[in-house]
């Protein structure tokens, strides 16, 4: 499976949109790209996946670069309760490969 | 909607004794896999199960064994329980038909003292 590599961190006031970016310049044509957060010690929730075409749903949209090297997560107005570890993970279908992830902080 | 079941939610053994956890997927999800993550660290994938066959293998110490049953749930057996056991254990389902995505359960919280 390709790497990943995002921010560690980031901040984001409530109701602004939160915009989580991910590299995976190595990612194959067969690899879907998928996000999971981790809010604290909770089981992995599933937000949203891709293969090059935009998507979105109700949780969030997930912009995916023509070249598929790079993508975003969007959440359009996050929350305090969107605080959590945002995973952006490539996979082909197999088991995922949890990086280190981006912590959001979402701030009053 | 049906989530993924995990129990116990809570456990705490001695060294050396043995556990058993065990998880029961979303239905009609054929597909079974097991993720570990210990204190600050992310979750690792374990093994998984396709159809009650092993059908891929990450980092599972050998002291630890799964399988997978008729009805497609599932039970992790650790043997032997170290220190270095004490984690959060994970379990995610999915369908082979429905698109792979997997959904987890909300873990059992293992305590090895």
């Amino acid at each position: 499976d390709a790497k990943t590599t995002q921010p560690p961190s980031m901040d984001c006031a409530e109701g602004r949109a939160a915009n989580l970016p991910c590299n995976h310049s190595t990612i194959s044509g067969n690899e879907y790209v998928y996000w999971y957060r981790q809010i604290h010690s909770q089981g992995p929730q599933y937000i949203i996946h891709g293969l090059k075409n935009n998507e979105t749903n109700e949780m969030a949209s997930l912009i995916i670069t023509e070249d598929r090297k790079s993508s975003t997560l969007i959440l359009p107005h996050a929350t305090l309760r969107d605080t959590a570890v945002y995973y952006c993970i490539v996979e082909t279908g197999y088991a995922l490969n949890f990086g280190k992830g981006t912590s959001l902080l979402v701030t009053p | 909607a049906a989530g993924v079941i995990q129990s116990p939610r809570h456990l705490i053994k001695e060294k050396r004794e043995t556990a058993t956890l065990k998880c029961y997927p979303i239905p009609r999800h054929d597909t079974v896999y097991w993720y570990q993550q210990g204190p600050g660290q992310d979750p690792q994938f374990l093994i998984s199960f396709y159809e009650k066959m092993q059908s891929d293998k990450g980092s599972i110490p050998d002291r630890f064994s799964a399988q997978q049953f008729s009805d497609y749930h599932s039970e992790l057996n650790m043997s032997s329980l170290e220190l270095g056991d004490s984690a959060l254990y994970f379990c995610a389902s999915s369908s082979r038909a429905g698109g792979e995505t997997q959904y987890f359960g909300p873990g059992t919280r293992l305590l090895v003292l």
